[in-house]
C-alpha cells in the first residue's frame, strides 16, 4: 500500500510556526490530485483541517495554511497553540491503486 | 445534529468473521460517495475501500481485496462492511467517513467521520 511521507514529529514552542512536508510520486500528488490534511486529536476521531491544497472549512481557524508544489504538499501551523498539539496526516488520491492514501502522520508537540 | 456512529466491532479469532454497520443521522449518505478508513493501534490512517452512490462502483485497498465487502442501503441511510477471513494485522479501529467532492473533477476528501468501532483479531 503506497503511502505519503511525513516527518514523524515536529514541535515549537507556543506562538512558534512549523511546517509539516508531505512527500508523494508521480500517481498521486505529482499527478496533480488534491492533497487534504487532517488533525486528530488524542482519542478521537480524524478532523478534516485542509481540503483541495489550500481551503480551510468552515470554523477551521486561518493559523492553519496548506500548499501544494510537485509532488510535494506542506501544511503549516502559525501561532501555535496548546490545543493545536495532535496528529496530523496529509491524504490524496493514487491513481496506480485507484484508491486513497494517507500520509505517515505526524506527531506536533508545542513545547 | 449530523453525524455517523460505526457499531459491530469486538473480539474475533483469526479466519473469523464482522460485519460493521454505518449509521448516519442529520445527513443523506445516499448523495455522497463513502469509505471506510482503520486506524491499527498507534499506527496511521489506512484506507479500507469505498462505495459509489449508488452502490455500482467499489474499489479496495489491496490488503483487504478478497477478504472484506463493502455495501450500501441508502433506504436506510447505512453503510456496511463485512469482513471474512480475519487476520491479526486486521486489528484496528474502523472509521466510516463521508466522501466530499469539493472540486468538481477532483477525488474526494473526508469531511465526516464517525467515532470509530473496535475490532480485535486474537487467538
Amino acid at each position: 500500500q503506497s503511502v505519503l511521507t511525513q516527518p514523524p514529529s515536529v514541535s515549537g514552542a507556543p506562538g512558534q510556526r512549523v511546517t509539516i512536508s508531505c512527500t508523494g510520486s508521480s500517481s498521486d500528488i505529482g499527478a496533480g490530485y488534491d492533497v487534504h490534511w487532517y488533525q486528530q486529536l488524542p482519542g478521537t476521531a480524524p478532523k478534516l483541517l485542509i481540503y483541495s491544497d489550500s481551503s480551510r472549512p468552515s470554523g477551521v481557524p486561518d493559523r492553519f495554511s496548506g500548499f501544494k508544489s510537485g509532488a510535494s504538499a506542506s501544511l503549516a501551523i502559525t501561532g501555535l497553540q496548546a490545543e493545536d498539539e495532535a496528529d496530523y496526516y496529509c491524504q490524496s488520491y493514487d491513481s496506480s491503486l485507484s484508491g486513497y492514501v494517507f500520509g505517515t502522520g505526524t506527531k506536533v508537540t508545542v513545547l | 445534529q449530523v453525524q455517523l456512529v460505526e457499531s459491530g466491532g469486538g473480539s474475533v479469532k483469526p479466519g473469523g468473521s464482522l460485519r460493521l454497520s454505518c449509521a448516519a443521522s442529520g445527513l443523506t449518505l445516499s448523495q455522497y460517495y463513502m469509505s471506510w478508513i482503520r486506524q491499527a493501534p498507534g499506527k496511521g490512517l489506512e484506507w479500507v475501500s469505498y462505495v459509489s452512490t449508488s452502490g455500482g462502483y467499489i474499489r479496495y485497498a489491496d490488503s483487504v481485496k478478497g477478504r472484506f465487502t463493502i455495501s450500501r442501503d441508502n433506504a436506510h441511510n447505512s453503510l456496511y462492511l463485512q469482513m471474512n477471513s480475519l487476520r491479526a494485522d486486521d486489528t484496528a479501529v474502523y472509521y466510516c467517513a463521508r466522501g466530499r467532492q469539493f472540486i468538481s473533477g477532483q477525488k474526494r476528501a473526508f469531511d465526516i467521520w464517525g467515532r470509530g468501532t473496535v475490532v480485535t483479531v486474537s487467538s
